[in-house]
Order: structure tokens, then C-alpha cells, then sequence
């Protein structure tokens, strides 16, 4: 596609379901990378793919966040046993290769009630 | 640790007149540098980056940033601001110009009155 897509763009949940967040990057992008924007936060770095690589975890919060890349292209950050301050809005950015510059998603807002 | 701070939460600028916003970073050796800006509902956009060279950096849309490395700033300037620049902006600092590596600053909301 023309940019990079994520869905939903919105998403209410209940405290403890589990949700999934998607990110469709730009076409040919290898690297893939997903951020937190919590309100009057700054972005934090979650989780970033690089090709056929061993992702970085580093930037993962707890164990109920994960991620995953198929194929390369498509990645799901799903979060489990959602808890309130996991509220925020997730961003999702791919660039051609790493140390290039990153496009964004317009983000998923997630809130958990 | 690399951090950065954004001393203004938000900024009202009347429109056609100069804009500045602030930010500093702590890093202990050179820091490569970037802009962001967000419209509400948008992924972040990149106005310009510095690595190295010129300290004064030109952006898109008509932004400018200079790194004064005494002052260990980099404050983004436009000459004259146009109801379209409101929006949040971004600082950001990192050891490198991978994405992973960047710690960004809280943001500064900027506010255009007519």
C-alpha cells in the first residue's frame, strides 16, 4: 500500500481480554517497529523487527505484550490480560532497512475499561 | 542514559508570527537528533534530522533546527507560522539513526490563533 495501515484504528476493551493490534507496513519495508503513546507521554519503543532477524524485545513492558512479524510483512503486537494503563495509543512504523527513516501508521487507540 | 526534555507543554503562536520550540537532550557522546511533528489522529511525520556537519539543519514545510552542542539544544524555528503548522512536535534523540534507539521527549502542543 501507499503507506502504513493499522488496524483497528479504535479498539474498547474490558480489563483482561486479550487484544490484537495490526500493522500492514509499507510494501518492500524490512524493518518494522511498534511504539507507545501514552497521553502527554512521549513515544515509547515497544518491540523492532529487521528482516529474518531475531526481533528486539527490549522495549516490551511486561510479559503480556508480544509480537510477531509473518512472512516479513504483517505484524500483530497482541497484549494480554489488558490492564488500564495499557491504554494508549500503538504505533506502528517500517522503513526499507534499519538506520533509514521510519513512516507511521495513523496508530491504534486502545483504551481498556 | 539519553534522555529529552521539552520544557513547554504547550506554545500559542498568533499566525504569520515566528515560531521556537525548545528542546535539550542529555547524551554523552554525539547525539543524532530529529523532529517530529503529529497531527490529531496522525502517525508522526519527520521534519529533519541531524547526524553531523552544518549544525544548522532545514526541514520540510519551512522549519529549520540549529544544534548548539554547549547548550545541548536543538530548537526547532520557523520564520512564520501558518494556521496549518498546529499540530504536536516531537524531539528526539538516539545513538544512532536506527529507530530502535531513540528516546523521545514528551511533545509540545503547538496552538495557532488567527
Amino acid at each position: 500500500g501507499a503507506g502504513v495501515s493499522q488496524s483497528p484504528s479504535n479498539k474498547v476493551t474490558e480489563k483482561g481480554k486479550d487484544v490484537e493490534l495490526r500493522c500492514d507496513p509499507i510494501s518492500g519495508h524490512t524493518a518494522l517497529y511498534w511504539y507507545r503513546q501514552s497521553l502527554g507521554q512521549g513515544l515509547e519503543f515497544l518491540i523492532y523487527f529487521q528482516g529474518n532477524s531475531a526481533p528486539d524485545k527490549s522495549g516490551l513492558p511486561s510479559d503480556r505484550f508480544s509480537a510477531e512479524r509473518t512472512g516479513g510483512s504483517v505484524s500483530t503486537l497482541t497484549i494480554q490480560r489488558t490492564q488500564q494503563e495499557d491504554s494508549a495509543v500503538y504505533l506502528c512504523a517500517s522503513s526499507i532497512r534499519e538506520y533509514t527513516e521510519a513512516f507511521f501508521g495513523q496508530g491504534t487507540r486502545l483504551t481498556v475499561v | 542514559a539519553q534522555s529529552v526534555t521539552q520544557p513547554d507543554i504547550h506554545i500559542t503562536v498568533s499566525e504569520g508570527a515566528s515560531l521556537e520550540l525548545r528542546c535539550n537532550y542529555s547524551y554523552g557522546a554525539t547525539p543524532y537528533l530529529f523532529w517530529y511533528v503529529q497531527s490529531p489522529g496522525q502517525g508522526l511525520q519527520l521534519l529533519l534530522k541531524y547526524f553531523s556537519g552544518d549544525t544548522l539543519v532545514q526541514g520540510i514545510k519551512g522549519f529549520e533546527a540549529e544544534f548548539k552542542r554547549s547548550q545541548s539544544s536543538f530548537n526547532l524555528r520557523k520564520p512564520s507560522v501558518h494556521w496549518s503548522d498546529a499540530a504536536e512536535y516531537f524531539c528526539a534523540v538516539g545513538a544512532n539513526s536506527g529507530y530502535s534507539t531513540l528516546t523521545f521527549g514528551k511533545g509540545t502542543m503547538l496552538l495557532v490563533s488567527p
